[in-house]
């Protein structure tokens, strides 16, 4: 399965963007980018996932550089609910195995 | 819909013993897993099933049997508990593999 590389923490202040980067230099054609978000104390929830174009939906925008080698998850508004640990993962689209890696830690200052 | 539900949320066992973890969806869906996350650690796939009577290994399967007799459901057992299952274990369950998986609230399982 192709690794992810994600900073290991990040602060941002409320009301401001943040841009959570992931890397993943040997992603396979066919293997989707996913991020989850894991609340303190809570089950991992699903935020966004895409291909090659970049994606929005209400929670967030995912863009995906040209050669699909990185992403970006972008919070738009940080709040403090925000505060969580992201995930990016790759699941190859015949396989739904989600292998975590460590996450990117992110901290919002009121 | 309840969603991903899982019980108990907090168990605490002696070494040796034994106990199910129990995971219900009714979402009707057909892949569910199990995790592990130990502290300050990311999520470990335990074991996982595509649909009803077929289940397969993840990353760390040893010390757990898992079944799959209805869709609705996906127990996890474990046969002779060990301090190193201290963890937290979630369920998830998705339509189908490549989809969007659906966790539950998790299970706090501390081994003595």
């Amino acid at each position: 399965d192709a690794k992810t590389t994600q900073p290991n923490s990040m602060e941002s202040n409320e009301e401001e963007p943040v841009h959570l980067p992931c890397n993943h230099s040997t992603i396979s054609g066919t293997d989707y980018i996913h991020w989850y978000r894991q609340l303190p104390s809570q089950g991992p929830e699903y935020v966004i996932h895409g291909l090659t174009s970049n994606v929005n939906n209400r929670m967030a925008s995912l863009a995906i550089a040209e050669d699909r080698k990185s992403s970006t998850l972008i919070l738009h508004r940080a709040t403090l609910r925000d505060a969580a640990v992201y995930y990016c993962i790759l699941m190859a689209v015949t396989g739904g195995k989600l292998i975590f890696g460590q996450g990117t830690e992110l901290s919002v200052k009121p | 819909n309840a969603g991903v539900t899982q019980t108990p949320k907090f168990q605490v066992l002696k070494t040796g013993q034994s106990m199910t973890l129990q995971c219900a969806q009714d979402m009707n869906h057909e892949y569910m897993s199990w995790y592990r996350q130990d502290p300050g650690m990311g999520l470990r796939l335990i074991h996982y099933s595509v649909g009803a009577g077929i289940t397969d290994q993840g990353e760390v399967p040893n010390g757990y049997n898992v079944s799959r007799s209805t869709t609705e459901d996906f127990p996890l057992r474990l046969l002779s508990a060990a301090p190193s299952q201290t963890s937290v274990y979630f369920c998830a369950s998705s339509r189908g593999l490549a989809e969007t998986q659906y966790f539950g609230p998790g299970t706090r399982l501390l081994v003595l």
